[in-house]
């Protein structure tokens, strides 16, 4: 079945290193979203990309969209204490529109 | 964007009996999502309330199990049937913004099956 995976899957970093997370997708997607879910908290939205070899960017967040369509990576310069959490990509299923599968997500700490 | 209210935040239930989490949004949706949250793992789709129809569910995942009820557009129920410890998550209600595709979470129901 469809799959969408994320590595690393925990990753510590001392505040003020960068950190990267890799969103890999077994079918071609559409478009993909990226979530942030804090401690005890719910997902909440950080940007959707829809372009092939897209990159946005959110202050020191930065976003891309693979070629293929298939991968995607979120990277983050200089992180803060506050990106402490667990950021997920999510793609469209195959099997309907709106209906997303979110990716195993990588569990961020950062070390003050 | 979406406000979504979800009752109960947490509860601690015993293995055998049934509980019925509710969600709230402020505003007329179509579609209305149950994702299951369990410890330490990501997101999966349990199914997808439409009004006026029967849910669709995901794989693995049976109406028995997990009925669920969307009486109007603002309005949806899950309720976990016949609960055992492995039915331990959080339960989230989502709902999709009908214009950028973001999903909106509610705060989540965390069960505990004792």
């Amino acid at each position: 079945g469809q799959q969408v995976m994320q590595i690393p899957q925990y990753q510590h970093v001392q505040e003020g290193e960068d950190f990267t997370t890799y969103c890999n997708s077994s079918t071609t997607l559409s478009n993909i979203q990226w979530y942030k879910q804090r401690p005890g908290g719910h997902p909440v939205f950080l940007i959707q990309l829809v372009k092939s070899g897209e990159v946005k960017k959110q202050k020191r967040l930065t976003f891309q969209f693979g070629e293929a369509k298939k991968n995607s990576s979120l990277h983050i310069t200089a992180t803060q204490t506050t990106d402490v959490g667990t950021y997920f990509c999510a793609g469209p299923t195959t099997s309907g529109t709106y209906k997303y599968i979110f990716g195993t997500g990588t569990r961020l700490k950062v070390l003050a | 964007s979406a406000v979504i209210s979800q009752k109960p935040s947490r509860d601690i239930c015993q293995r055998g009996t049934s509980l019925t989490i509710q969600c709230q949004v402020d505003s007329q949706v179509t579609m209305m999502f149950w994702y299951r949250q369990q410890p330490g793992q990501s997101l999966t789709l349990i199914a997808t309330a439409n009004q006026g129809s029967e849910a669709t569910y995901e794989s693995g995942f049976v109406i028995d199990k997990f009925p669920i009820s969307r009486p109007n557009l603002t309005f949806s129920t899950l309720t976990v049937s016949n609960m055992s410890p492995e039915d331990s998550s959080i339960y989230l209600c989502s709902v999709e913004s009908g214009t950028s595709g973001e999903l909106f979470f509610g705060e989540g129901s965390r069960l505990t099956v004792l």
